[in-house]
């Protein structure tokens, strides 16, 4: 079952531009959100996190918006560059253990 | 220091052979995950260990895979026999569960079963 969903499998943006990459889960007990990076023939790395207590968590140009009670958060990437360009994996945990991602969104920030 | 390592790389393997993954966590970590991902299901969570122990093995598709962590800094995946749609990549991600939600990544190993 897919507890987490990125229902967008790509997003093509303009350099300087906002991207904003969605995701949305089922399961209540989340309490801990992430964002990961994963350029090609490489793992994902960390970007940005967020506890459920908050709703806003901002880092450079990066932001995580949480809405609990729609089951939603964003990545907010402003302004964008071509280095941006990715696939971007949302997971959320319940246990600080058992984490589940979405299935990605690959991200393409054009020149 | 090093990150999580893994091997091999790639693995190319005819349907029916045994395959094993292995994975070296980055020292001091105490939690270990094995995951698989694919263009369809994305990144999945097949098993995780806590100091060595495994936890959850709910997300193992089948029989044929099996994972052991014989010691905090070794773990293997083994998939026997192998099938055409074992074919993914497949991630080691290691934590310090008690500090930190964040999960480190080795470089996948790429396997391909013809």
């Amino acid at each position: 079952d897919q507890q987490v969903k990125q229902n967008s499998p790509s997003l093509s943006v303009q350099e300087g531009r906002i991207s904003i990459l969605n995701c949305d889960y089922t399961n209540s007990m989340f309490d801990y959100f992430l964002w990961y990076k994963k350029y090609p023939a490489e793992g994902p790395t960390f970007l940005i996190s967020i506890s459920s207590i908050k709703d806003k968590n901002e880092d450079g140009r990066f932001t995580v918006f949480l809405n609990k009670s729609a089951k939603h958060l964003s990545l907010h990437i402003v302004p964008s560059q071509p280095g941006d360009s990715a696939v971007y994996f949302c997971a959320a945990s319940y246990n600080n253990n058992d984490m589940r991602f979405g299935a990605g969104t690959r991200l393409t920030v054009k020149p | 220091d090093a990150g999580v390592i893994q091997s091999p790389r790639h693995e190319v393997t005819e349907m029916g052979q045994e395959v094993t993954l292995r994975c070296k966590p980055i020292s001091g970590h105490n939690s270990l995950f094995w995951y698989r991902q694919t263009m369809m299901r994305g990144l999945e969570l097949l098993i995780y260990f806590n100091n060595n122990v495994p936890i959850d093995d709910s997300g193992m598709p089948e029989d044929r895979f099996s994972a052991k962590m014989p010691n905090a800094s070794f773990s293997t995946l083994k998939i026997q026999p192998s099938e055409p749609r074992d074919s993914a990549v497949y991630f080691c991600a290691s934590s310090r569960s008690s500090e930190s939600y964040e999960q480190y990544f080795g470089p996948g190993t790429r396997l391909t079963v013809t």
